[in-house]
């Protein structure tokens, strides 16, 4: 595609409900960031895949946290058991590397209620 | 942890103006990057300056860096009411996994 896509654009969400966020991005974009920001907040880093090196988990808040990308294409970020502190609006970002500008998708904007 | 600061946190200006805001980090960086967010969705990539380069331009986008203070600036010359959005910066360095950190942003509001 033309661009960074994530689905679903909102997600409501009970408390306690496992939800799966998805991100295509950029077609031959080895790097690919995901990041959570909060209403009138910075990007807080959650995880970051280049290649087929292992990928930094290191911004995950917990354990309830995973993401996988599948064949350098395509990711998944995981959040289970859902809690309303967990409510933000989560962003992807693909690029070619360090030294080249990210491209963001909108956003899924998810809500636990 | 953010690894870079912005300053101030906000700005309100007239159009035609120039905008200023720095941005400060801790540690030995490879790259910095600039960033545009309107509507609290998407970021925008402005402008990239490596470790290596004090000034670069594109357009009414001017951004210095200073390695020796750990800081950088952007500058938007004449602004317009389109500039209205909040602007971030963001590094990434060989020490911290060479992973994109950003720090918290400065709105600008840019009046007609």
């Amino acid at each position: 595609g033309a661009g960074v896509s994530q689905s679903p654009s909102n997600k409501v969400t009970e408390k306690g409900k496992d939800v799966e966020l998805r991100c295509d991005p950029i077609s031959g974009h080895t790097a690919l960031y995901w990041y959570r920001q909060s209403l009138g907040q910075g990007l807080e880093f959650l995880i970051y895949f280049q290649g087929n090196s292992a990928p930094d988990k290191s911004g995950l808040p917990s354990d309830r946290f995973s993401a996988e990308r599948t064949g350098g294409s395509v990711s998944t970020l995981t959040i289970q058991r859902t809690q309303q502190e967990d409510s933000a609006v989560y962003l992807c970002a693909s690029s070619l590397g360090i030294d080249r500008g990210a491209f963001f998708g909108q956003g899924t904007r998810l809500t636990v209620v | 942890s953010q690894q870079g600061e912005e300053d101030p946190q906000a700005l309100s200006i007239q159009e035609g103006e120039n905008a200023t805001m720095n941005c400060s980090y801790k540690t030995s960086i490879n790259n910095l990057q600039w960033y545009r967010q309107n509507s609290g969705r998407g970021l925008v990539h402005l402008i990239l300056i490596r470790s290596n380069e004090r000034e670069k331009h594109s357009g009414r986008l001017r951004v210095t860096l200073d390695t020796s203070k750990k800081s950088s600036s952007l500058l938007i010359t004449a602004s317009r009411a389109a500039d209205t959005a909040s602007y971030f910066c963001a590094t990434d360095a060989w020490a911290a996994g060479n992973k994109l950190t950003f720090g918290g942003g400065t709105r600008v509001l840019v009046k007609p």
